[in-house]
């Protein structure tokens, strides 16, 4: 079964500060692993994705994460964050069921708020 | 290009009355297609999934219901809402290869 650990439920950073986010997944098969991101009342948005080629991925809005097999982890970060940064950030992996059919497993998901 | 629409954005219920949420897809065929539910202050869980016309998969033992009546629409349904049933309601799609999935704008589902 494929899981994901978000540390950490909430974030402060300043702006202008480096964005680290925390992601670390389970996954007894090659993972492919998305960062979304979502504001208040919206839907998701895709950051970006992992789909085992480069393992270090540049998203939208200066977002990247690298993908660390030996580490299990996906970490998000941003060399400056923006007050249009803050919302709230999940990390998912995929997971392939019965029938070769895969389905999209969440974190908790991480709130990061940027004060000035 | 492709787009997903939900309705309504918000929604205010009684307890015990039915629930009716749309989901359509446009620009793409043979979707997979998702409900997830997202309660406050949580992540999000998967309710249901559906790889074609009639075909609904339930991930967890609840008070809704899914049907896909056609290749583009799915929804999701109660006959009596529970107060547990409060949340917030995203569908999505995913195309055969594609391993990202692409959301709706989500509807608020206030049960009271």
């Amino acid at each position: 079964a494929q899981s994901v650990t978000q540390l950490g439920s909430h974030v402060s950073v300043s702006e202008g500060a480096l964005v680290l986010l925390r992601c670390n997944y389970s996954s007894s098969v090659p993972p492919y692993l998305f960062w979304y991101v979502q504001y208040p009342n919206q839907g998701l948005q895709l950051l970006l994705k992992y789909t085992s080629a480069a393992t270090l991925v540049k998203g939208i809005n200066g977002f990247e994460a690298e993908f660390k097999k030996s580490e299990t982890s996906f970490h998000l970060t941003k060399p400056s964050a923006h007050m249009s940064d803050a919302a709230e950030y999940f990390c998912a992996v995929t997971a392939r069921f019965s029938g070769g059919y895969n389905k999209l497993i969440f974190g908790a998901g991480t709130r990061l708020a940027v004060h000035p | 290009s492709q787009t997903i629409h939900q309705w309504p954005a918000t929604l205010v219920q009684p307890v015990g009355s039915p629930l009716s949420l749309e989901c359509t897809v446009e620009g793409t065929s043979n979707p997979n297609l998702y409900w997830y539910r997202q309660a406050a202050g949580r992540g999000l869980q998967l309710l249901f999934y559906s790889v074609g016309i009639g075909q609904i998969s339930s991930e967890v033992p609840q008070n809704l219901s899914a049907s896909r009546p056609q290749d583009r629409q799915f929804i999701l349904s109660s006959k009596k809402l529970l107060l547990s049933d409060s949340g917030f309601y995203l569908c999505a799609w995913r195309t055969v290869g594609n391993y990202g999935y692409t959301f709706g704008s989500g509807t608020r589902l206030t049960v009271v």
